[in-house]
């Protein structure tokens, strides 16, 4: 089946910095990624939907320049999370839908996820 | 709006047990319905799905009913193996929510010798 690999699977870092999240999407071509967060217990939220080559669509609540999405190929989208605080430790997943894929199959590809942990 | 309620994990049981995990849900119109696994290390893959009422989606052994009139969608198999051991997620589509997929909060099982 179509893999999509998440890098790096573990970062930890210090209140302030920025982090990046990629998630590719390794053996077809990804015209719709989406990012999820994942807090321990909890389902997966849907942050934001990005499609290549343009502006992503952030869902409520979620602050877009906190949280930076760049979809600029079909096999590449990246998550920054800017000035990043313990709050935002979470699990971020990614997951992409094909080019050729229906919109009501539900047949997304995930990425391995993310753990990020700010101190 | 869309929501998807499992039961709380971790469900542990013994190999070759029964397995039932409950997903109801909320949702306008005719929702798909699907469930999702993630093994420990792994992204989450779609292991079945129903897409109308009365439906039932079935791979690897496992088996769901779309049960419209209860508004469920368990997950089932009458045989667990320690390779079943994973996390489990019921999840639902629906024109009406943009189609997006909601999940719920997801159910560890953990299967023992």
């Amino acid at each position: 089946g179509a893999v999509v690999s998440q890098h790096p699977s573990r970062v930890i870092c210090k209140s302030g910095t920025s982090v990046k999240i990629e998630c590719r999407s390794l053996d077809f071509q990804a015209t719709t990624m989406f990012w999820y967060r994942q807090f321990p217990k909890q389902s997966l939220m849907l942050m934001a939907t990005s499609n290549e080559g343009s502006k992503a669509t952030y869902e409520q609540g979620v602050e877009k320049d906190k949280f930076l999405i760049n979809h600029a190929s079909l096999t590449l989208s990246t998550l920054t999370v800017t000035s990043a605080h313990p709050e935002d430790s979470s699990f971020y997943i990614c997951s992409a839908r094909g080019s050729g894929g229906g919109s009501n199959t539900g047949e997304l590809f995930f990425g391995e996820g993310s753990r990020l942990t700010v101190l | 709006g869309n929501s998807v309620t499992q039961m709380e994990g971790p469900v542990t049981l013994s190999e070759e047990a029964f397995l039932t995990i409950n997903c109801t849900y909320t949702a306008t119109g005719y929702p798909s319905l699907f469930w999702y696994v993630q093994y420990p290390g792994e992204g989450l893959q779609l292991l079945l799905k129903a897409t109308k009422a009365d439906d039932k989606g079935s791979n690897k052994g496992f088996e769901a009913t779309y049960r419209k009139e209860t508004t469920s969608f368990h997950l089932e198999k009458g045989s667990v193996q320690v390779s079943d051991s994973a996390v489990y997620f019921c999840a639902l589509i629906n024109t009406g929510g943009g189609n997006k997929l909601t999940f719920g909060t997801g159910t560890q099982l953990k299967v023992e010798l």
